[in-house]
């Protein structure tokens, strides 16, 4: 496989429910993000990891939890969503320090629908 | 803070006509870029073209190039002979150069090209 793999591409689940989202790239680079994009808004980035280690966290609700374990993988553990946390969850990998000046790889996204 | 604006929520061209998306943005700094985005339906988010605030030179890509503005902070992108695999959502966005990560982004505009 190449580029940047998302799973699963679709999910429902109640509010009580615990769920991970996963993604896996195959580019070889060290930047790892998790973004949240709904409709008509603009794109809301949630989570980057550099190397590994969490370098930027925009005030995300706890509710999201983010795992890197080595840069080719990283996860979004959820748990207690709200149905406005609804939307389609993306990933993206960069070489690190790369956002502003290089070029995003984006997976297909997880669309999550929270009941 | 800064901000981007992509005024046109959805157009729609006929195939091999010119289109003209648009993209402001508000920031005081002198030193960054900007991307535009393409997200075909249920498919990955891929860059279309980037520009250096520092290069007075619009960045071209094939059918694609852009309109860049400094001074006006306008990023307008032009796509010149449409093809059907044009239609998706297009974002603008912003990074400074030294922003660690952080692109700002604009709410997209979708784009249909019709046969």
């Amino acid at each position: 496989e190449t580029g940047v793999t998302q799973t699963p591409r679709h999910l429902v689940m109640g509010m009580t429910n615990k769920k991970s989202l996963k993604c896996e790239q195959h580019l070889g680079h060290n930047a790892m993000y998790w973004y949240k994009q709904s409709a008509k808004k603009p794109l809301e980035l949630m989570f980057v990891y550099s190397l590994e280690e969490r370098v930027e966290n925009n005030s995300v609700p706890s509710r999201f939890s983010p795992e890197c374990p080595n840069s080719s993988h990283l996860f979004l553990h959820l748990h207690t969503l709200q149905p406005e946390d609804s939307a389609l969850y993306l990933c993206a990998s960069s070489h690190a320090g790369g956002e502003a000046t290089g070029e995003l790889f984006f997976g297909e996204g997880s669309r999550l629908t929270v009941l | 803070a800064q901000t981007v604006t992509q005024s046109q929520p959805e157009m729609s061209v006929q195939e091999a006509e010119t289109v003209t998306l648009s993209c402001t943005y508000d920031t005081s700094e002198s030193n960054y870029y900007l991307f535009w985005y393409k997200q075909p339906p249920s498919r990955q988010m891929i860059l279309v073209i980037r520009q250096e605030a520092y290069k007075q030179q619009n960045a071209t890509e094939n059918r694609f190039s852009v309109n860049f503005q400094k001074a006006a902070k306008s990023f307008s992108l032009k796509i010149s002979d449409s093809q059907l695999g044009d239609t998706a959502m297009y974002f603008c966005a912003f990074g400074e150069a030294d922003s660690n990560y952080q692109l700002i982004w604009g709410a997209g505009t979708k784009l249909i090209i019709k046969p």
